[in-house]
């Protein structure tokens, strides 16, 4: 079975400072990749998807920027962090065969 | 496009009663559509899934819900609500123009009272 490994858990990070975000996943091969974020009292929202290396689609336009590298590997970044983009991110996975999504452990950030 | 509103933010009930959370789609498509439950401090966990096969759909803990295309409802219960149900439940669609991803709902604080 699939897993999925983000981190770090919690950061802690200035306004205005970078952000690189790791996710990797383990078990499957080509799947297809998101980032969510959930901000205090709201629901997800999808922010990226990859249905393959190199391959990025954004959802909503911000600061932050993804980028899939490798086929298990996606990196949710920023050059310059905002308040607003405080909030629990969810790296999530469609294994190559199958349809049921899957969802990591999440990182928990706090802009100051 | 597809959507789902979740008609309460936030539901209480005492424990032993029954649980019923609220959510209507909007969908061009026949929906494949899911309940995720989130236990404070932790990840994301599938409830039970629809996927047009049979409108009730049994999950795990005892929960099921029922597809209704009249009602464009995809309501979530219980029978008997345990103290350690009490958590946010999320319901979502499945959107085929953004590589499958999910559209989540904003979600249904439960809490469940001695």
């Amino acid at each position: 079975s699939q897993t999925i490994h983000q981190w770090p858990a919690t950061l802690v990070q200035p306004v205005g400072s970078p952000l690189s975000l790791e996710c990797t996943v383990e078990g499957t091969s080509n799947p297809n990749l998101y980032w969510y974020r959930q901000a205090a009292g709201r629901g997800l929202q999808l922010l990226f998807y990859s249905v393959g290396i190199g391959q990025i689609s954004s959802e909503v336009p911000q600061n932050l920027s993804a980028s899939r590298p490798q086929d298990r590997q996606f990196i949710l970044s920023s050059k310059k962090l905002l308040l607003s983009d405080s909030g629990f991110y969810l790296c999530a996975l469609i294994p190559g065969q199958g349809n049921e999504q899957f969802f990591g452990p999440g990182t928990r950030l706090t802009v100051l | 496009a597809q959507s789902v509103t979740q008609l309460d933010s936030h539901v209480s009930v005492s424990e032993g009663t029954p649980v019923l959370l609220r959510c209507n789609y909007s969908s061009s498509y026949s929906p494949s559509l899911f309940w995720y439950v989130q236990h404070p401090n932790k990840g994301l966990q599938l409830l039970l899934k629809y996927t047009s096969a049979a409108t009730l759909v049994k999950g795990i803990n005892g929960f099921e819900a029922e597809f209704k295309k009249s009602e464009t409802s995809f309501h979530l219960t219980k029978p008997s609500a345990h103290m350690s149900d009490a958590a946010e439940y999320f319901c979502v669609v499945r959107v085929r123009n953004s590589g499958y991803a999910l559209n989540f709902g904003k979600g249904t604080s439960l809490l469940v009272t001695p």
